[in-house]
């Protein structure tokens, strides 16, 4: 089936860093969000992306729509301890159906 | 801020038992779903709900799953016949207020249901 593979799945950062991370998708979306998960919580909407092309901003969160429309973005500029946990890419490959990508867990080193 | 609730938090079943997880939906929400999280893993659609009915399910949403909205507020996932492999944390989000843009397409998600089957 579709599936939405992130890279990096794990990445270990210095405070302060930048990091990046993508998603990419064997189909074209219409739609990208970028979720970020807490252990034990519930995926919290960070970006939601409806564009080819499309740079969106939320505080020091940065996300791209792909051109080709199979890929996204998601940049996080000077992190802090509080960024860690995973963040998760997902889009509708129906008009009622979500599937998440595999994920990016990011830790934060102080 | 509003925002998804459900209900219970940990759910721990015998197997083979039926479970009813709970969720309360933002208010002028439209569509509904639900996923699962394996521990450990990716969140997985389950289904879909809009205008009272299943809109789209996955390939894991099989005869033992069903969906009903009892009333103007709920949203329950009913597991019939509960697995080991059931455990998971189930999520519930919503989405859409109205015809503008994206809204169909954001969504909220709740802070799950844990649920153990022994």
């Amino acid at each position: 089936g579709q599936q939405l593979n992130q890279s990096p799945q794990s990445m270990f950062i210095q405070e302060g860093e930048d990091v990046s991370m993508n998603c990419t998708s064997s189909s074209i979306f219409n739609t990208w969000l970028w979720y970020k998960q807490d252990p034990g919580e519930g995926p919290v909407l960070l970006i939601a992306l409806y564009k080819a092309g499309e740079l969106t901003s939320n505080g020091r969160l940065t996300a791209q729509f792909g051109i080709t429309r199979k890929d996204s973005f998601l940049n996080i500029s000077a992190s802090i301890p509080s960024d860690v946990g995973i963040y998760f890419c997902a889009g509708p490959p129906g008009t009622y159906k979500y599937i998440f990508g595999t994920g990016t867990r990011l830790k934060v080193l102080a | 801020e509003p925002e998804v609730t459900q209900t219970p938090s940990h759910q721990v079943t015998q197997m083979g038992q039926e479970v009813i997880l709970r969720c309360v939906p933002i208010s002028n929400h439209l569509y509904f779903y639900w996923y699962r999280q394996i521990l450990g893993q990716k969140v997985e659609f389950l289904v879909s709900f809009y205008n009272n009915e299943i809109s789209e399910k996955s390939e894991i949403f099989d005869d033992q799953f069903s969906v009903e909205r009892p009333d103007g507020s709920n949203f329950t996932l009913k597991i019939r016949s509960t697995k080991l492999e059931d455990s998971a944390m189930y999520f519930c989000a919503s989405s859409g207020v109205g015809t503008s843009g994206g809204d169909q397409e954001t969504q909220y998600f709740g802070p799950g249901t844990r649920l153990l089957v022994l």
